[in-house]
């Protein structure tokens, strides 16, 4: 299995501002996925990251308002920018399996509130 | 479109006794579909995971079905706990990619 740590578990952040989220892989991955979870909804993929090119945003994402970086097999970082109260939701690192499992691990998640 | 739907939305039951949550999902071409457990406040931990040739799977107190003809699924949990209080979701993968398309979830309750 992979041991997924994200931080930061929670913050309350003002308009305007920018927050970090980083999620921390105990191996090493070829992709790592970033969700936002909205109250009650269900899980929205953001992006795609792999290690060394640049990351593939899904429909209604881009890079300037949710920048990736991907700087190794076990690290990435997802910042959410200039942010307004309609960003207050959870994000979430998710990898898939290695050795052919087929299984999606997820990290805690991060719960943001936007003021 | 490619969907996933799960109903009921929420369900609330008393602790021992049984249920079964339901998937319809029109995702194609389907690779496989996974049933996840979410606990408040947690990332989703996976249940099962079938692909187009298997119809049961199960893990524990939880058996998952897939009709691949008629595209449904469901996930049954015998002899429910307290700690079975948690978000169910479903997922449907397309084949050869790693898009994942969520159902939004059935919210259960396990009442002492």
């Amino acid at each position: 299995s992979a041991v997924i740590s994200q931080k930061p578990s929670r913050d309350i952040c003002q308009r305007g501002t920018s927050l970090t989220i980083q999620c921390q892989v105990d191996s090493q991955v070829t992709m790592m996925f970033w969700y936002r979870q909205q109250p009650g909804q269900s899980l929205t993929l953001i992006a795609t990251a792999n290690q060394g090119s640049e990351a593939t945003y899904e429909s209604g994402f881009v890079i300037d308002k949710f920048p990736i970086s991907r700087p190794n097999l076990t690290f990435s970082t997802l910042t959410v920018s200039n942010m307004s109260p309609e960003d207050s939701s959870i994000y979430l690192c998710s990898v898939d399996s290695t050795r052919g499992k087929n299984i999606q691990y997820f990290g805690a998640g991060t719960r943001l509130s936007v003021l | 479109k490619n969907q996933v739907e799960q109903s009921p939305q929420s369900l609330i039951i008393l602790e021992g006794k049984n249920c079964t949550l339901q998937c319809n999902y029109t995702v194609s071409p389907f690779s496989n579909l996974r049933w996840y457990k979410q606990d408040t406040g947690r990332g989703p931990v996976s249940l099962t995971i079938m692909t187009f040739s298997e119809n049961t799977k199960s893990n524990g107190r939880y058996t998952a079905t897939l009709d691949a003809d008629t595209k449904q699924s469901s996930l049954h949990i015998t002899a429910s706990q307290l700690s079975d209080s948690a978000s169910y979701i479903c997922v449907v993968t397309i084949i050869g990619t790693y898009k994942y398309i969520f159902g939004t979830g059935t919210r259960l309750k396990v009442l002492a």
